[in-house]
């Protein structure tokens, strides 16, 4: 079983630069989630949906943009990449809103230099 | 607005000790409560959760009883093994106001020496 893939899993960047982050889940969840994972500081949520053509922001926006083309992919876009945004990326989904069982990329770790 | 605080780290203990992670947490209403665990170079996954008060989670001889008296969903096993080395977050789930997300805690280190 594949669950939730994340691609790359390694990155750096250069200051100003954008790359998207990849996530894909085959487990045909509706909910979608980006988080990022600074050291000693938990997870914080960037983005979610909860279905296809459906987003909206979470707790540290911005920087970042996704899109929800399909139930499968979750894209998050990071523009003009800046040293504030080194960090782990992970992806989550969900089957349903009301469990609290997300399942879990094993995360991008990224650098902005 | 809605929190979860969790023991500092790291946490260093021997082979078949025992564990508490201490946990509390801040919220309007009747949350959910989960600890997720992560294991190096992992994403988190789910080890237990509960939906009420008085509910006990249990999981891989972890568990944790959900006291809303005291806010409080400590995480214990009675005899940790090395395979136990990992991060612990606690984090709740306030439906009433949310899309089904969680607030973590920042994270609880484990480390298990033989």
């Amino acid at each position: 079983n594949a669950g939730v893939t994340q691609t790359p899993k390694f990155r750096i960047l250069k200051i100003g630069q954008s790359m998207t982050l990849q996530c894909a889940q085959d487990m045909n969840h509706n909910y979608m989630y980006w988080y990022r994972q600074d050291p000693g500081m938990g997870l914080k949520l960037i983005y979610y949906s909860v279905g296809a053509g459906i987003t909206d922001k979470g707790e540290v926006p911005n920087g970042y943009n996704v899109s929800r083309s399909t139930t499968e992919d979750f894209p998050l876009r990071l523009e003009l990449a800046a040293p504030s945004q080194t960090s782990v990326y992970f992806c989550a989904s969900s089957r349903t809103a009301n469990t609290g069982e997300l399942f879990f990329g094993e995360g991008s770790r990224l650098t902005v230099l | 607005g809605d929190s979860v605080t969790q023991m500092e780290g790291p946490v260093t203990l021997s082979e078949e000790a025992f564990l508490t992670i201490n946990c509390t947490y801040t919220a309007t209403g009747y949350p959910s409560l989960f600890w997720y665990v992560q294991y190096p170079g992992e994403g988190l996954q789910l080890l237990l959760k509960a939906t009420k008060a008085d509910d006990k989670g249990s999981n891989k001889g972890f568990e944790a009883t959900y006291r809303k008296e005291t806010t409080s969903f400590h995480l214990e096993k009675g005899s940790v093994q090395v395979s136990d080395s990992a991060v612990y977050f606690c984090a709740l789930a306030n439906y009433g106001g949310s899309q089904g997300n969680l607030i973590f805690g920042k994270g609880t280190k484990l480390s298990v020496k033989p």
